[in-house]
């Protein structure tokens, strides 16, 4: 096991822009989800994928969307970028719907 | 809609002072209750994961428990590395439209002072 590793770990982006995420979960690990833990809160889930397909969404807006590819990488894109956005971007991965999440450290996203 | 609720928000300690966090759910049908660690700046690490009323599980000095309404983590003689937020998840039963994501209490932030 490698673990969970996600880039880059600090990230400055100005309103307005368009960000991509990168997350590498554990082999063996079809599932990922994505969370978005703002200062002082619980990280709130935006979405997951299993086997390369979304199958599940939280209450986040269209502009967050992502990707999961077969060699176990996954990416959070977020559009039109607001400065609400500014936030700790979590990615966790499991081997199926019934064991538990691997969570990576995470990425600081701040938008100016 | 599901909802976890933690408490206290915060906690102080002394070294050695035995408490208890608590986490209070409501879930459309639990699949299980989730306990994680997590440290400043740092990616939520699991500790526990409960099923079904009754259950406990043990790891060092925490205790996890689990009744139809609420989980208690048991913090047992603490030491100050044990000083971390503790946070308190829910997964629902059946899924479609983002059940199978995880539902987040804000946690409780722990310190243990020597």
């Amino acid at each position: 096991e490698t673990g969970v590793t996600q880039s880059p770990t600090h990230l400055i982006k100005t309103r307005g822009q368009q960000v991509t995420l990168r997350c590498s979960s554990q082999s063996g690990h079809n599932t990922v989800s994505w969370y978005q833990q703002a200062l002082g809160q619980g990280p709130q889930f935006i979405f997951q994928y299993y086997r390369e397909e979304e199958n599940g969404r939280g209450n986040f807006p269209p502009r967050f969307s992502g990707l999961q590819f077969p060699n176990y990488s996954s990416e959070l894109n977020v559009n039109a970028l607001e400065l609400d956005d500014s936030a700790l971007y979590l990615c966790a991965s499991s081997l199926d719907r019934n064991t538990g999440y691997t969570f990576g450290s995470g990425t600081r996203l701040t938008v100016v | 809609e599901d909802q976890v609720t933690q408490s206290p928000e915060a906690l102080r300690l002394q070294e050695g002072e035995s408490s208890s966090l608590n986490c209070s759910y409501t879930v459309s049908g639990l699949r299980g209750l989730f306990w994680y660690r997590q440290d400043p700046g740092k990616g939520p690490e699991f500790l526990f994961t409960l099923y079904s009323a009754g259950e406990e599980k043990e790891k060092e000095r925490l205790k996890a428990t689990l009744t139809k309404k609420e989980s208690f983590l048991h913090i047992t003689a603490p030491k100050p590395e044990d000083s971390a937020t503790y946070l308190c998840a829910v997964q629902a039963m059946y899924s479609g439209g983002g059940a199978d994501g995880l539902t987040f209490g804000k946690g409780t932030h722990l310190i243990i002072q020597p």
